[in-house]
Formats: structure tokens, C-alpha cells, sequence
């Protein structure tokens, strides 16, 4: 089985654009989640979606925001960037609600730089 | 308070040596605790988790994780490291919305 896909790998952004991020899940998986990971912050919780609604969110403002396809693909929407954006965003999938303790499949991540 | 407290961030250790991570959980959130690992330039992979039952869990790679109420820790060993055990740990505990800010682990030959 392919594992979690996420495009693009890097990207290089400006103060005040916005930038949209996607998520590939593995075959079957219906959750997928967000994190951000910095490196004095650790891994922060975005959001998770499954079936197409959100069902956790995370301590973040409304100018992070996700969706979620009918076949679980997922994309994240970062509006008015700021300089602290800045963080790898990790994408993960699972069988289940994470409310399950199911295990979570990481992607590699998307680097994002705000400049 | 944190909900999750990893207390070392950067932790070296000769090869063969015994290894302990340390973790500390908020007792406010649900008792699921999972240990996962970032090789360099991957994603995270999960190590082991601890749902219910028995306090020690083993895990892959020769790891495994003792849950003590009492302490609301959940700290990670290993009886003897490789030079590929090099990688950043991290904590997870409650539905796995809350992470410690992950441990270096650096295996010196």
C-alpha cells in the first residue's frame, strides 16, 4: 500500500498570501489529521476530518482551515500568512476516529516558509 | 499546564547503552499514550501505545513503555541502543491531539 502522500514538499510563501496544502491519505483510511510541527513547540493539532466533516479542532485561529474530498483526500487552507506560519505541516491518516486510539500514518511533511 | 511533558529535549547515549525517555502526562486528559518516532526527513511511526491492561507494553524495534498512574508517566527504555535509534521521540497522549516537544535521541559510537 502507498503511504500518506503530501503535496507539495516545500514551498516558499509571502507575508499576506495564502497557501493551500494537500493530503493524499493511504487506501481506506477516512481520518486525516493536521499538525504543526516547530521546532520549540513539538506537534501541535490542527484539526481532523472524517467523512468529510470536521471533528476535532485544535487551539488555532480561524485563519487555518481544512477539507475533506468524498475519496479523504484532504487540503489545508492557511490565509494572511505570517512569519510564524513558518513549520513543517505534518498530514496523518487513520482507519478511524483518532477518539479510537487508532494508530496514525504520517507523511513526510510540507516545509513552509514564510518570508 | 502542558498536557504532555517531555523533560529532556536532547538526549545522548553511548551504543549498547540502556536509553529512558521520559514522558509526563496531564492527568486531565484520557489515559491513551502512545510513543512515536521521526527518523530524519520522514514522517512520525508509531513505536507502541498504551489503550488499557497490562502497564507494560513492548514495542517495535526492541522498545518498550511502562504506564504508571500514580506518576502519570510513560516513559520509554531500551535495554541496549544502535547508531539507527538516532531519531527525535515524541509523546502522545488523550485522543492524540496532544504531543510533547520530542526528545533528541543521538547515539554516539
Amino acid at each position: 500500500k502507498a503511504g500518506v502522500t503530501q503535496t507539495p514538499r516545500y514551498l516558499i510563501k509571502t507575508r499576506g498570501q495564502q497557501v493551500t496544502l494537500s493530503c493524499s491519505p493511504i487506501s481506506g483510511h477516512r481520518s486525516v489529521s493536521w499538525y504543526q510541527q516547530t521546532p520549540g513547540q513539538g506537534l501541535q493539532f490542527l484539526f481532523e476530518y472524517f467523512s468529510e466533516t470536521q471533528r476535532n479542532k485544535g487551539n488555532f485561529p480561524g485563519r487555518f482551515s481544512g477539507r475533506q474530498f468524498s475519496n479523504s483526500r484532504s487540503e489545508m487552507n492557511v490565509s494572511t500568512l505570517e512569519l510564524g506560519d513558518s513549520a513543517l505541516y505534518l498530514c496523518a491518516s487513520s482507519l478511524g476516529l483518532l477518539a479510537g486510539a487508532h494508530e496514525q500514518y504520517f507523511g513526510p511533511g510540507t516545509r513552509l516558509t514564510v518570508t | 499546564a502542558q498536557s504532555v511533558t517531555q523533560l529532556d529535549s536532547q538526549v545522548p547515549v553511548f551504543e549498547e547503552a540502556p536509553v529512558e525517555l521520559r514522558c509526563n502526562y496531564s492527568s486531565s486528559v484520557s489515559v491513551y499514550l502512545f510513543w512515536y518516532v521521526q527518523y530524519p526527513n520522514q514522517g512520525l511511526q508509531l513505536l507502541l501505545k498504551y489503550l488499557s491492561g497490562s502497564t507494560l507494553v513492548k514495542g517495535i524495534n526492541g522498545f518498550e513503555a511502562e504506564f504508571n498512574k500514580s506518576q502519570t508517566s510513560f516513559h520509554l527504555r531500551k535495554p541496549s541502543v544502535h547508531i539507527s535509534d538516532t531519531a527525535e521521540y515524541f509523546c502522545a497522549a488523550g485522543n492524540q491531539f496532544y504531543f510533547g516537544t520530542g526528545t533528541s535521541l543521538t547515539v554516539i559510537p
